[in-house]
């Protein structure tokens, strides 16, 4: 249990079009679902939070007009990054969070989806 | 800011040793605490996740944690060349959503044959 899929896994894009990446929640209800950005040989960077059905709440210094997330179901949350530039390439990574009580996945445990490499030429 | 501290090594270890991995954390509320696997290239992957002061052991790995001293160490018992990764240990603290983790820099794991 605790499966999160993303797609694509990897993207080439050129300079100036979108892409759109898919975090899905495959077997629970994603509370709440978190996007994160990581460059080579750097930490994990939480871009975004966003809860089902309200507006994302982005981390200071992210653009949220450059990077527009929908969270619209408790299974699928999607981010796309408007007018890629090479600048934007790295790995883009997505979680998800669950608050209920059965077992699995336990209270406030965040899952990964398997990332989605981006580069932009 | 929460702060979630991690000495990011490198640390080896040769095979078959005791593999022991240190976090410490800023907030005296803190109330749940994980440790992710991250191998090079891929996603994070929880193996731990500790909620009470103590120890709490999965096969292998071992999660200490002291709330009093605010620390949360990870031991990986019989190392492998396989757990060659970097070990992130994370935070979560009631007020700042009850998902939302605080991540450290992590640590690199080298399991030398």
């Amino acid at each position: 249990g605790a499966v999160v899929s993303q797609h694509p896994s990897r993207v080439i894009c050129k300079s100036g079009t979108s892409v759109k990446i898919e975090c899905r929640s495959l077997d629970f209800q994603a509370t709440t679902m978190f996007w994160y950005r990581q460059f080579p040989k750097q930490s994990l960077m939480l871009m975004a939070t966003s809860n089902e059905g309200s507006k994302a709440t982005y981390e200071q210094g992210v653009e949220k007009d450059k990077f527009l997330i929908n969270h619209a179901s408790l299974t699928l949350s999607t981010l796309t990054v408007t007018s890629a530039h090479p600048e934007d390439s790295s790995f883009y990574i997505c979680s998800a969070g669950w608050t209920g009580t059965s077992s699995r996945p336990s209270y406030n445990e965040q899952f990964f989806g398997p990332g989605t490499r981006l580069t932009v030429l | 800011q929460k702060e979630v501290e991690q000495n990011s090594g490198p640390l080896s270890v040769p095979e078959g040793a005791i593999a022991s991995l240190n976090c410490t954390y800023s907030d005296r509320g803190s109330q749940s605490f994980f440790w992710y696997r991250q191998y090079s290239g891929k996603s994070p992957e929880l193996i731990m996740s500790i909620y009470s002061n103590g120890d709490k052991e999965d096969g292998r790995f071992t999660a200490q944690l002291n709330k009093a001293s605010q620390y949360v160490s990870l031991l990986i018992r019989d190392s492998q060349p396989s757990d060659s990764a970097t070990y992130l240990c994370a935070v979560n603290t009631p007020g700042f959503g009850a998902n939302n983790l605080f991540f450290g820099t992590g640590t690199r794991l080298t399991v030398i044959p």
